[in-house]
């Protein structure tokens, strides 16, 4: 069975600093892969996805990902953090099985702290 | 931009009473899930939906729970007799058939007394 593995907890940067979130898979194909922000209260928003293809994929609020499948890592990466990026951080992989439905497995999370 | 909906936002319930979540997805998606996210735990699998069928089930998906899609715009899960351990955060997701992103609702916070 696949697997998520986001191995910090809490992480914490001071505002304009850059930022990177680990995220290591365990998957037996090419994993679908994808990285979802939870604002407080909030759901969760998709910040990006990799499918195939380039394997630097750019999303939404300035956040990028690159895919090293030496490393079985999809690592998160923002070059300089905004007060506003103070979030909870999951990283997924969709399941291949014997349907099309690709259920998603979710690590358990990085908490981001923004300081001023 | 359209977006999944959940109603109620936050349902307070007795153990052994029965509740209904509720989902709007979007409208041309295909494909239907429910997760549910234990206060300080990850987001869970529990269901998936598509063609009015149940798809996909996870264990945590026993007999206590089902899901409908009544008519063409909602998708509900209902838990029969709730237990002090349902009590999490539910999340309603949908997706396009020609894709594999999943867009989530806001979510539902169950908690069952």
């Amino acid at each position: 069975a696949q697997s998520v593995t986001q191995p910090d907890i809490h992480i914490t940067v001071s505002e304009g600093a850059s930022l990177e979130l680990r995220c290591n898979y365990s998957y037996g194909a090419t994993p679908y892969l994808f990285w979802y922000v939870q604002s407080p209260g909030q759901g969760l928003q998709l910040l990006l996805k990799y499918f195939s293809g380039d394997t630097l994929v750019q999303g939404i609020k300035g956040f990028e990902a690159e895919f090293k499948r030496s490393q079985s890592s999809f690592n998160l990466r923002k070059p300089s953090v905004h007060w506003s990026d103070a979030a909870e951080y999951f990283c997924a992989v969709a399941q291949i099985s014997s349907g099309s439905a690709r259920q998603l497995t979710f690590g358990s999370g990085t908490q981001l702290t923004v300081l001023p | 931009e359209p977006e999944v909906t959940q109603t109620p936002s936050h349902q307070v319930t007795q153990m052994g009473q029965e509740v209904i979540l509720r989902c709007v997805p979007i409208s041309n998606h295909l494909y239907f899930y429910w997760y549910r996210q234990i206060l300080g735990q990850k987001v869970e699998f529990l269901v998936s939906f598509y063609n009015n069928e149940i798809s996909e089930k996870s264990e945590i998906f026993d007999d206590q729970f089902s899901v409908e899609r009544p008519d063409g715009s909602n998708f509900t899960l209902k838990i029969r007799s709730t237990k002090l351990e349902d009590s999490a955060m539910y999340f309603c997701a949908s997706r396009w058939g020609g894709s594999y992103e999943q867009y989530f609702g806001p979510g539902t916070r169950l908690t069952v007394t």
